[in-house]
């Protein structure tokens, strides 16, 4: 069964001071995985997509990195903001349908106090 | 920036009303998606469209029904509202490619409560 697991479920953090999330995933064929920001309310955000091929993308504070032989990955804050608070969500593409099929963690919500 | 709308935002029902969630996107997106999300869950795929005409159930069973008259309209209904419908619907879109699931854009959100 094609699954994505997130750790941990919730953080709490002070204001910049780094942290690092984590996201397993079971989902085969494995086309491309995803991290979204989603503040309360609102919807998801796409912050960084890495391919089979890619171990690390960067998009300013934020680092994403993929193995895929284990099948895990990792989004790790740097510097940490107020503005950060929100839910982490990791999400994996399959190549096996051309609806290109997402599968949903189920977020990790950090809050960042100051 | 993606521009995908979603209306109303809030919405406080009673139950056995009819209520029609819009969903609009100027982007030309061919392929269309509404989810549901529960608090602390993840999303849940209810509904998707590959184009005008197009609209097939997701992987969460629902009650409502979309459809997809327009490519930039693809409206979601409920005919009879019930407590068991309270939830967040996310509406996204994305781009047909060739070989790769195209990025997908998200709304805001609607949060409905049934009462």
């Amino acid at each position: 069964k094609n699954q994505v697991e997130q750790s941990p479920q919730s953080l709490i953090i002070l204001e910049g001071k780094n942290c690092t999330l984590q996201c397993n995933y079971t989902v085969s064929p494995f086309s491309n995985l995803r991290w979204y920001k989603q503040d309360t309310g609102r919807g998801p955000v796409s912050l960084t997509i890495m391919t089979f091929s890619e171990n690390t993308k960067s998009n300013g504070r934020y680092t994403a990195t993929l193995d895929a032989d284990t099948k895990q990955s990792s989004l790790h804050i740097t510097a940490s903001q107020l503005s950060d608070s929100a839910s982490y969500i990791c999400v994996v593409s399959d190549r096996g349908s051309t609806l290109g099929r997402l599968y949903f963690g189920r977020g990790t919500q950090l809050t960042v106090w100051p | 920036e993606a521009d995908i709308c979603q209306t109303p935002r809030y919405l406080v029902i009673g139950t056995g009303k009819k209520i029609t969630l819009e969903c609009s996107q100027t982007m030309g997106h061919d392929k269309m998606y509404w989810y549901q999300q529960d608090p602390g869950m993840e999303l849940h795929l209810i509904h998707y469209s590959y184009g005008v005409n197009s609209t097939e159930k997701g992987d969460l069973s629902s009650e409502s029904t979309v459809s997809r008259i327009r490519t930039e309209h693809f409206p979601l209904t409920l005919e009879s509202a019930r407590p068991s419908h309270t939830s967040q619907y996310l509406c996204a879109s994305s781009e047909r490619l060739a070989g790769s699931p195209g990025e997908q854009y998200f709304g805001p959100g609607t949060r409905l409560t049934v009462t």
